[in-house]
């Protein structure tokens, strides 16, 4: 089973200014089966990127995600009220669907 | 339009089980499968189940071995997942998302469910 590691825990910022939340699995594994969701306060999370760096219908462009083997990453530039919020990855393949811890991104 | 939309809040005991619904509208049903995944309160993301209703096919964790049951009405595009035994450890929003090939994209509003004596 692949565990998935996040961090930071938190990620304490200001609208306008960029985050970098990393993504490391504990096997190498296959860059299609890395998703990354966003959640809001009292929200079902949404989807923002899928097999690694492919953005989701409806994810604006200052989401990117790179990253391979074990090292994974998304990109946020120009924060934007509604992406403080809590971020979560997922290798998801293989009929599994195992998340990371979260990463909170909040008001500096 | 693509929603799901899941039944009510549970208070349930210990020992209890519990079993939530989740109503799909705007696709074919058996096209793609469901996952639930659960969050306790204050906490992160837990995958709990995949389930593929072409093949009725489904995988979950050791954890939930003996616990945890999947089923689905797919004349009325109705997936089911019944837990049983439960713990205050249960104690969670349940969530059922729609499993297409890149990832989960449509997500049900949640189930609360309440373990407490």
């Amino acid at each position: 089973e692949i565990v998935l590691t996040q961090s930071p825990g938190t990620l304490s910022l200001s609208p306008g200014e960029s985050a970098t939340i990393s993504c490391r699995a504990s096997q190498r594994m296959n860059r299609s089966y890395m998703m990354w969701y966003r959640q809001r306060p009292g929200q079902a999370p949404r989807l923002l990127i899928y097999g690694a760096s492919n953005r989701a219908t409806g994810t604006p462009d200052r989401f990117s995600g790179s990253g391979s083997g074990t090292d994974f990453t998304l990109t946020i530039n120009r924060l934007e009220p509604e992406d403080f919020a809590v971020y979560f990855c997922q290798h998801y393949g293989d009929s599994t669907g195992t998340f990371g811890q979260g990463t909170k991104v909040d008001l500096k | 339009q693509v929603q799901l939309v899941q039944s009510g809040g549970e208070v349930k005991k210990p020992g209890a089980s519990v079993k939530i619904s989740c109503k799909t509208f705007g696709y074919t049903f058996t096209t793609y499968g469901i996952n639930w995944v659960r969050q306790a309160p204050g906490q992160g993301l837990e995958w709990m189940a995949w389930v593929t209703f072409q093949n009725a096919y489904t995988n979950y964790p050791p954890k939930f071995h003996g616990r945890l049951t999947l089923t689905a009405d797919t004349s009325s595009g109705i997936a089911y997942m019944e837990l049983r035994g439960l713990e205050s450890a249960d104690t969670a929003v349940y969530y059922c998302a729609r499993a297409v090939g890149v990832g989960l994209d449509y997500w049900g509003q949640g189930t609360l469910v309440t373990v407490s004596s």
